[in-house]
């Protein structure tokens, strides 16, 4: 049964970058796709972006090209980072994995809450 | 963007009883909707895909339907662990989007 496990640090200055890595076990990456996304605290989910099994990766355009994400397959880990972050980026990050062709996130890491602040 | 909008935003019941949840999306996604369990502290759970698809390992007595713009949630007799709060996502189009949030209290 597939795992994920979010990891980095949980707080962040304004204006830096947060990075944050996503360690898949108990599974292959291919076939998959897998996404990031976001839930501040006491509110809903937000979708930040995704990457495909080949390396193909698409973004929310509310982050307006401040999100990139990438992986390892050698590691099998999903890496995002996010630039110039404020206080509105202080957040549970969660790290999901997606189905085709429904893409429904059918496991989900247990998140990993960064706080952005000085 | 596809705005999705659930209703009602909280609803209270009791055990045993039947909850109907519903989210509208702002225009046509087929099936491609999806709808997760979320309790406190927790990471959200996937329930239902492709609008009336069970997930394995997920009680019967939650089901899914709709197609187009909109769309049902349903558990039928309410049990303890069904209080928590409730998501439905749009996998038609990117980015993807959530309603919400409905809490069943």
């Amino acid at each position: 049964q597939v795992q994920l496990q979010e990891s980095g640090p949980g707080l962040v200055k304004p204006s830096e970058t947060l990075s944050l890595t996503c360690t898949v076990s108990g599974g292959s990456l291919s076939s998959y796709y897998w996404s990031w996304i976001r839930q501040p605290p006491g509110k809903g989910l937000e979708w930040i972006g995704y990457l495909d099994y080949s390396g193909n990766s698409d973004y929310n355009p509310s982050l307006k090209g401040r999100v990139t994400i990438s992986v390892d397959m050698s590691k099998t880990q999903i890496s995002l980072k996010l630039t110039s972050v404020t206080a509105a980026d202080t957040a549970v990050y969660y790290c999901t994995r997606d189905s085709p062709p429904n893409m429904a996130s059918d496991s989900w890491g247990p998140g990993t809450l960064v706080t952005v602040s000085s | 963007d596809i705005q999705m909008t659930q209703s009602p935003s909280s609803l209270s019941a009791s055990v045993g009883d039947r909850v109907t949840i519903t989210c509208r999306a702002s225009q046509r996604i087929s099936y491609y909707l999806n709808w997760y369990q979320q309790r406190p502290g927790k990471a959200p759970k996937l329930l239902i895909f492709a609008a009336s698809s069970l997930q394995s390992g997920v009680p019967s007595r939650f089901s899914g339907g709709g197609s187009g713009t909109d769309f049902t949630l349903t558990i039928s007799d309410l049990q303890p662990e069904d209080f928590a709060a409730y998501y439905c996502q749009q996998s038609h189009s990117l980015p993807r989007t959530f309603g919400q949030g409905t809490k069943v209290e």
